[in-house]
């Protein structure tokens, strides 16, 4: 099983739509999550953290935390096709004695007007 | 200093060559990261620095690779007699202490991009 998994998609919606991208992880332990957008040869960049259970709204960007499901998702409002990009979740894991973040593979969002 | 800046953005070397890449992380930021990412996978981590201090080194990291981060400033990633799977975009990443409620996430560079022919 893999620490962080994601379903690689494509997932495509119609433009002014909600695309919902979900995430599982295995280490219980895991205290905080966080949401990376990565655009085609860019690097990732930081959309939403959250660390508690429920719901963190940040503009167009829900991010949702069930710890005891071991399951983050991101909702993305009124999809834009500048919203076209790859999205990674990420969760730190503790191990070594130290906290690292460790990357899903990744869900490729296309949003098409 | 507006971010994470790493050099060179591109390296196309030999086979068995060595590389050197260098990371400049946002001045106020202690933590420094070394990630590696593959087409089509996320950001597999390598190691870790806290200052000066290497503090992990992941099983990925043969021993024909070696960072630094000398005066817990800058960090440079060295491989070492490059092989073709090395290629990859390695991209380093920093941040401040967590806090009690959770860690900061992590800004990264542009990355690398290594290709070994």
């Amino acid at each position: 099983q893999k620490e962080v998994e994601q379903n690689s998609g494509p997932l495509s919606v119609p433009e002014g739509a909600i695309a919902s991208l979900n995430c599982t992880y295995s280490d219980r332990g895991s205290q905080s999550f966080f949401w990376y957008r990565q655009y085609s040869g860019k690097s990732p960049e930081l959309i939403m953290f959250i660390y508690s259970n429920g719901d963190k709204e940040d503009g167009r960007f829900t991010a949702q935390l069930n710890k005891a499901s071991q399951y983050v998702s991101l909702l993305i409002r009124d999809s834009q096709p500048s919203d076209s990009a790859t999205y990674l979740c990420a969760v730190t894991m503790f191990s070594g004695g130290y906290n690292k973040l460790i990357f899903g593979a990744g869900t490729r969002l296309a949003v098409h007007p | 200093d507006t971010g994470v800046s790493q050099d060179p953005r591109h390296k196309i070397t030999k086979r068995g060559q060595n590389v050197t890449f260098r990371c400049d992380p946002i001045s106020e930021h202690n933590r420094l990261y070394w990630y590696r990412q593959t087409l089509g996978q996320g950001p597999e981590f390598l190691t870790y620095f806290q200052n000066e201090a290497q503090l992990e080194k992941s099983r990925l990291l043969s021993d024909r690779f070696s960072a630094e981060r000398p005066k817990g400033s800058f960090s440079t990633l060295e491989i070492q007699r490059t092989e073709q799977g090395d290629s990859a975009m390695y991209l380093c990443a920093s941040s401040p202490e967590g806090t009690g409620m959770g860690d900061y996430g992590y800004t990264f560079g542009s990355g690398t991009r290594l290709t070994v022919v």
